[in-house]
């Protein structure tokens, strides 16, 4: 299984919109609807923000979206606030009971 | 509320074995599935290893399989990840996660334990 790719960093200032996109292939993101996303702050553990590529879970705001098509899945976050500075990990069902992360993605808020 | 402490992590000479633990609480442990993730200093996530509930079924990703074993004691709430054979690459902080969706994604994690291995 190989890494998802997403972009090394990506910035954005307060009260913008970001996106932050994760292309994989059909035998991960394109063969399935089990995409998520985790926000992990330096030094922290991962939280868990999207499964099922568009859903949050119970506390996250709605200001953290999730979308897909084709092989690329993509976090939208609108109304940009200096705590999402954070990095952003994707991550995909692989098939066989596997599950592959995006390199991560250095969110920089200005 | 749902908590996860890892332990067993430390320095360790490379072809030596090390087994990390990681007790549960908070929630009833033989229903849920667990996973080990890893990161290496300064790298991305990488997904381990899952176990199903009652340790029927596991699975690890290809760089580990034959060297590490997860496995789980649900009378101590605990998952457990066995890994011998140690290599440089295998330096990372190992995170413990419980399974949300059947092998589909991680809602809660541990604050993780920092493995190093030496040559």
């Amino acid at each position: 299984q190989s890494a998802l790719t997403q972009p090394r960093s990506v910035s954005g200032s307060p009260g913008q919109s970001v996106t932050i996109s994760c292309t994989g292939t059909s035998s991960d993101i394109g063969g399935y609807n089990y995409v998520s996303w985790y926000q992990q702050h330096p030094g922290k553990a991962p939280k868990f923000m999207i499964y099922d590529v568009n859903k949050r879970p119970s506390g996250v705001p709605d200001r953290f979206s999730g979308s897909k098509s084709g092989n690329t899945a993509s976090l939208t976050i609108s109304g940009l606030q200096a705590e999402d500075e954070a990095d952003y990990y994707c991550c995909s069902y692989g098939g066989t009971n596997t599950l592959v992360f995006g390199g991560g993605t250095k969110l920089t808020v200005l | 509320q749902v908590q996860l402490v890892e332990s067993g992590g430390g320095v360790v000479q490379s072809g030596r074995s090390l087994r990390l633990s990681c007790a549960a609480s908070g929630f009833t442990f033989n229903i849920y599935g667990m996973h080990w993730v890893r990161q290496a200093p300064g790298k991305g996530l990488e997904w381990v290893a899952v176990i199903a509930h009652d340790g029927s079924s596991k699975y690890h990703v290809d760089s580990v399989e034959g060297r590490f074993t997860i496995s789980r004691d649900n009378s101590k709430n605990t998952l457990y990840l066995q890994m011998n054979s140690l290599r440089a690459e295998d330096t990372a902080v190992y995170y413990c996660a419980r399974d949300f969706g059947a092998v589909r994604y991680f809602d809660f994690w541990g604050q993780g334990t920092l493995v190093t291995v030496s040559s």
